[in-house]
């Protein structure tokens, strides 16, 4: 079965940098991309950002362009997704998922469990 | 790129049914969505694929009590014989062309 399962809970200092990974199984990696979502304390669902697994084409939310950076590793089938300058606002759960936005209408939509990311002095 | 309107709030008696609604912005009214429910303290969870005609694709496991429907631009998620487990979070999705996503704000649903 389609499983995404992502890397632990991160404490971060404002400025810093985190890196979430994401490692997918139970399907062919390179014939989906990965969507990443986060979800601040008691708000919605906002999307980031996507990656192709096939060729690493990205495509980045205006309001994160030039801190985020997607990326793959299609030799271990494991997303990344890197957040820069980190700001008291970015604590949130991250999700990486594979989403309808490149798949057939009778794929279902994946998602990983999340990884929250606190960000504190 | 599309913007997706959905109500805050819902809410419906155990064991009644509740239709949610959420709206395409003009223009993007053929879009297909997808729907995902999001229980207190977990990940999303996907539901299904809904097109503008109506036909929608649930997802693995999903009980037969959740159905989706269309009008124009409005995409329905029909929940029937409402359970406490339904109790969540509903958020739209869609996508463009360019693998732009964008999620409505979300509905609150409340079993009374």
């Amino acid at each position: 079965q389609v499983q995404l399962v992502q890397s632990g809970a991160e404490v971060k200092k404002p400025g810093a940098s985190v890196k979430v990974s994401c490692k997918a199984s139970g399907y062919t990696f390179t014939s989906y991309g990965i969507s990443w979502v986060r979800q601040a304390p008691g708000q919605g669902l906002e999307w980031m950002g996507w990656i192709s697994a096939y060729n690493g084409n990205t495509n980045y939310a205006q309001k994160l362009q030039g801190r985020v950076t997607m990326t793959t590793d299609t030799s271990t089938s494991t997303a990344y997704m890197e957040l820069r300058s980190l700001r008291s606002d970015d604590t949130a759960v991250y999700y990486c998922a594979r989403l309808g936005v490149d798949t057939a209408l009778t794929d279902p939509d994946y998602w990983g469990q999340g990884t929250l990311v606190t960000v504190s002095s | 790129q599309p913007v997706l309107t959905q109500s805050s709030s819902a809410s419906a008696s155990l064991g009644s049914s509740v239709k949610l609604t959420c709206t395409l912005s003009s223009g993007h009214s053929s879009y297909i969505i997808a729907w995902h429910q999001q229980q207190p303290g977990k990940a999303p969870r996907y539901l299904m694929k809904l097109e503008g005609s109506g036909s929608y694709n649930k997802g693995s496991g999903v009980p037969d009590r959740f159905s989706g429907s269309s009008s124009g631009a409005d995409r329905y998620l029909t929940i029937s014989n409402l359970q406490s487990e339904d109790e969540a979070d509903y958020y739209c999705e869609t996508w463009d062309s360019n693998t732009h996503v964008v999620f409505g704000g979300g509905t609150k649903l409340t079993v009374l």
